[in-house]
C-alpha cells in the first residue's frame, strides 16, 4: 500500500540549517505538503509543492522534490528555537474530487540554543 | 488563510458517556472533512472521511457505531465518541479543504484532547 517514511528525530544548533527528509511510494502523488505540529496543537500548514515542480522557496523554507526517487525534503534556514516541533510530510492525490492524504511518521526537530 | 475551528480543545469524561467534537470551516465551504486520531508521539491515523449530506466513509478497523460522524452542512462536521472507554483517550484532529479550490491543501483544527476516566 501507500507509505510515507520520515526519520524520527533531528537535532540542530540554533542558526544552522535543518533538513528534514521524506520518502513516499505512490508515484501518482500530485500534492506534497509539509505540516508543523507544536505540543498539544493541531497541524499547521507550512508549505506545499505540486508534482510538476522541483523546488519551492518561501522565506526560510525550501522544499525540494525528486520525483524519480520519490523523495521530498524541507530545509529550514537559520533554524530558531521556535522551530522546535514535529514536522509531518503528507502526500495526496485527488481522484474524482476524493482526497486521501497519507502522512509520514513525523520528524521531531530539536533546536539547541 | 483558511481556518478550521475545532471544539472543545480538551474534554474529560466518565467511562460510558458520550462526547461530541465539532469541526467548523470558518471562511470556506467543505464538502469533505477528515477525522484523524493521534496517539502520543505517533503520526496521524485517518479514522474517517466525512461527506456533507451522505454517510461517512470509515477506515478499516474503525468502528462506525462507536465513532458517529455527522456532516449536516457545508461548514460543520461532528464526531461523537459513544460509550467512551479509557482506551478511547486520545488526541482527535479534524481537517477540511476548500472544495471550491482544486489546489487547496488540507487545513487542520487545533485538535481535541479526550481523556476518559
Amino acid at each position: 500500500g501507500e507509505d510515507v517514511e520520515q526519520s524520527l528525530f533531528l537535532s540542530v544548533r540554533e542558526g544552522d540549517s535543518s533538513v528534514i527528509n521524506c520518502t513516499y511510494t505512490d508515484s501518482s502523488s500530485t500534492y506534497l505538503y509539509w505540516y508543523k505540529q507544536e505540543p498539544g496543537a493541531g497541524l499547521q500548514l507550512l508549505t506545499y509543492i505540486f508534482s510538476n515542480m522541483d523546488m519551492k522557496q518561501d522565506q526560510r523554507l525550501t522544499v525540494l522534490l525528486n520525483k524519480k526517487d520519490k523523495h521530498l525534503s524541507l530545509r529550514i534556514a537559520d533554524t530558531q528555537t521556535g522551530d522546535s516541533a514535529i514536522y509531518f510530510c503528507a502526500v495526496g492525490n485527488p481522484r474524482g474530487g476524493t482526497y486521501k492524504y497519507i502522512f509520514g511518521t513525523g520528524t521531531r526537530l530539536k533546536v539547541l540554543a | 488563510g483558511a481556518v478550521v475551528s475545532q471544539h472543545p480543545s480538551r474534554v474529560i469524561c466518565k467511562s460510558g458517556t458520550s462526547v461530541k467534537i465539532e469541526c467548523r470551516s470558518l471562511d470556506f465551504q467543505a464538502t469533505t472533512m477528515f477525522w484523524y486520531r493521534q496517539f502520543p508521539k505517533q503520526s496521524l491515523m485517518l479514522m474517517a472521511t466525512s461527506n456533507e449530506g451522505s454517510k461517512a466513509t470509515y477506515e478499516q478497523g474503525v468502528e462506525k457505531d462507536k465513532f458517529l460522524i455527522n456532516h449536516a452542512s457545508l461548514t460543520l462536521s461532528t464526531l461523537t465518541v459513544t460509550s467512551a472507554h479509557p482506551e478511547d483517550s486520545s488526541f482527535y484532529i479534524c481537517s477540511a479543504r476548500d472544495f471550491a479550490s482544486y489546489n487547496s491543501p488540507l487545513h487542520f483544527g487545533n485538535g481535541t484532547r479526550l481523556t476518559v476516566t
